[in-house]
């Protein structure tokens, strides 16, 4: 089965960017989503199809699918961006959703 | 606005069974894909199964295939998740989720609801 991996933990202070990756085999051809989940909260798509941005999803948040590394950046990082953070494929090969395991975001 | 709703949860015996429910209101249901996903406590988010927007097509993960069925109910605008045989690692919030399109991400949850296994 295909498997997504993220870094468990990244910190970053106030002010500064964020950079989350997620990792899988030829994760390059895939489009990418990304959720933020805070705690006692269900998860809220910030980014899909590796850049795309749902309404009302501040621009800070940004996406990249290059050089086979799919990164989630955060921009001007807030307190309120204090969250965990999960990667998701489609894998076609089994008609299933993936997610990766999730990275906690602490802002220092 | 998109609003899901599940229910069903609850505090349930190794081995037996317990049926899940989603509400959907405020969007055209029977034009959506809709899936379940799960979150152990302190884990991550874990895919649980996806159903088709007529309901011809279902895809389970792994862990639950032979043992739960997805099905859904358009003329109710209702998503359901029949568990059976259930096991202590089954214990988990349950989401219920709604995609856009056959690859596309999650663009609207529900709550959750907790399912408990435990004797």
């Amino acid at each position: 089965s295909y498997v997504l991996t993220q870094p468990p933990s990244v910190s970053v202070a106030p002010g500064k960017t964020a950079r989350i990756t997620c990792g899988g085999n030829n994760i390059g051809s895939k489009g990418v989503h990304w959720y933020q989940q805070k705690p006692g909260q269900a998860p809220v798509l910030v980014i899909y199809y590796d850049s795309d941005r749902p309404s009302g999803i501040p621009e800070r948040f940004s996406g990249s699918n290059s050089g086979n590394t799919p990164t989630l950046t955060i921009s001007r990082v807030e307190a309120g961006d204090e969250a965990d953070y999960y990667c998701q494929v489609w894998d076609s090969s089994s008609d299933h959703w993936v997610f990766g395991g999730g990275t906690k975001l602490t802002v220092l | 606005q998109v609003h899901l709703v599940e229910s069903g949860g609850g505090v349930v015996q190794p081995g037996r069974s317990l049926r899940l429910s989603c509400a959907a209101a405020e969007f055209t249901f029977s034009r959506y894909g809709m899936h379940w996903v799960r979150q152990a406590p302190g884990k991550g988010l874990e895919w649980v199964a996806v159903i088709s927007k007529d309901g011809s097509k279902k895809y389970y993960a792994d862990s639950v295939k032979g043992r739960f069925t997805i099905s859904r109910d358009n003329s109710k605008n209702t998503l359901y998740l029949q568990m059976n045989s259930l096991r202590a690692e089954d214990t988990a919030v349950y989401y219920c989720a709604k995609s856009w399109d056959d690859s596309s991400g999650f663009d609207y949850w529900g709550q959750g609801t907790l399912v408990t296994v435990s004797s």
